[in-house]
């Protein structure tokens, strides 16, 4: 099977636009998962969709969103983007049927916001 | 804010010789699941650990769980250059939400 797809792969902004970046899941999987990594914060968390349905979030502002497709592909918003959200934006998918499942990352889309 | 607390941040190490790397977490879990990235690129999974296991392998790699002392290691014998990445420790505390919490994680060199 495929891998998680991500694009695109890199990004630049400038303070104030939006941006959207898409995750591909394995084929099968309907679980879509989105991180933000930077080197301050680490790994962070942003939500998870599953069967179109924001299943959890955390504990970003609302200018970050997403949305998940009947096809499983997820879509995360950034707006007004500021220059704090330059980052790693890694996505994950699982089956998501049960709670013992490994998740499968994506190669990440790297923004940078200028 | 960060669930775990990896240890050491950074090791290095001489091809050959084995790695091990501690990661602590404050809450109950359902699993805990260790992580490598190569210089800031995608996650590559290594292995899962449920709530219930004390010990597992895969390769070269062996996972320990201590629920009762909240904390894992992960060993990688006969490391190699290519081992070199950054590795990360993520617990999944709930049920059926795909939120993984991770450590700050542990930045391993391996020398050839």
């Amino acid at each position: 099977k495929a891998g998680v797809t991500q694009t695109p792969r890199y990004l630049i902004k400038t303070r104030g636009q939006q941006v959207t970046l898409s995750c591909s899941p394995i084929s099968g999987h309907r679980s879509v998962s989105w991180y933000q990594q930077t080197p301050g914060q680490g790994l962070q968390f942003l939500f998870e969709y599953f069967s179109e349905t924001q299943r959890n979030k955390g504990n970003f502002p609302g200018r970050f969103s997403g949305r998940q497709f009947s096809n499983s592909r997820s879509e995360m918003n950034v707006s007004t983007l500021e220059l704090g959200d330059s980052a790693l934006y890694l996505c994950a998918s699982s089956p998501g049927r049960s709670d013992q499942e490994t998740q499968y990352f994506g190669p990440g889309t790297r923004l940078l916001v200028l | 804010s960060q669930q775990g607390e990896e240890d050491p941040q950074a090791l290095s190490i001489q091809e050959g010789e084995n790695a091990t790397m501690n990661c602590s977490y404050k809450t109950s879990i359902n699993n805990l699941q260790w992580y490598r990235q190569n210089s800031g690129r995608g996650l590559v999974h290594l292995i899962l650990i449920r709530s219930n296991e004390r010990e597992k392998h895969s390769g070269r790699l062996r996972v320990t769980l201590d629920t009762s002392k909240k904390s894992s290691s992960l060993l990688i014998t006969a490391s190699r250059a290519a081992d070199t990445a950054s590795y990360f420790c993520a617990t999944d505390r709930s049920s059926n939400t795909g939120k993984l919490i991770f450590g700050q994680g542990t930045t391993l060199q391996v020398k050839p």
